[in-house]
């Protein structure tokens, strides 16, 4: 099975500051990948899809890129809104596994 | 809008089957894929199973032995039932629709793009 691995698990920043979550998976799977977004207490929301698809509604300061085994998901600039645990997600072929989860806080 | 709403005990006892449904509104159960994803207090996410109309359902490989997803879809709602549970499966479970990509007579599960609220399930005697 594919496994996803995130990176940092968690991170401290600034307001203001560019934040960038990696993902890599252990064998390549193209660009199938969504990242999403938990804020504390609430429901995963999709951020993004095909690794570089903003989904309709996320703020455009969210980006995504990357193909075959190497992801990152970019904030350009944090705001305290952004708060929250950042998951990628492998999909198309089961099991459709999430990273670890990388932690987003204020400095 | 799609809704997505799970249902089922709160409690479950050691041991015994955890059932729970997942109503939808707003969206036919034909169209998409359908999977249980679940998240243990202060932990990650678990991708459980997911089912369509059809095809046969797919899990995850280390629940695979204890899981059942079926779907209804004359009441436009779908299920998980995992068995002999134990304090491990203590956990907020969540249920999501996927798109699906199409090729071949086969279909594939796309990104998760609705969820439901989430339901707390608590193994204990």
């Amino acid at each position: 099975d594919i496994q996803m691995t995130q990176s940092p698990s968690s991170l401290s920043a600034s307001v203001g500051d560019r934040v960038t979550i990696t993902c890599r998976a252990s064998q390549g799977i193209s660009n199938y990948v969504a990242w999403y977004q938990q804020k504390p207490g609430k429901v995963p929301k999709l951020l993004i899809y095909a690794a570089s698809t903003l989904q309709s509604g996320a703020p455009s300061r969210f980006s995504g890129s990357g193909s075959g085994t190497d992801f990152t998901l970019t904030i350009s600039s944090l705001q305290p809104e952004d708060v929250a645990t950042y998951y990628c997600q492998k999909y198309y072929s089961a099991p459709l596994t999430f990273g670890g989860g990388t932690k987003v806080e204020i400095k | 809008q799609v809704q997505l709403q799970e249902s089922g005990p709160g409690l479950v006892k050691p041991s015994e089957t955890l059932s729970l449904s997942c109503i939808v509104s707003g969206a036919s159960i034909t169209s998409y894929s359908w999977s249980w994803i679940r998240q243990p207090p202060g932990r990650g996410l678990q991708w459980i199973g997911y089912i369509s109309y059809s095809g046969s359902p797919d899990y995850n490989p280390s629940l695979k032995s204890r899981v059942t997803l079926s779907v209804d879809t004359a009441q436009n709602q779908f299920s998980l039932e995992l068995n002999s549970v134990t304090a491990a499966d203590t956990a907020v479970y969540y249920c999501a629709r996927s798109p699906r990509y199409c090729s071949g007579g086969t279909c594939y599960p796309l990104h998760f793009d609705s969820w439901g609220q989430g339901t707390l399930v608590t193994v204990s005697s």
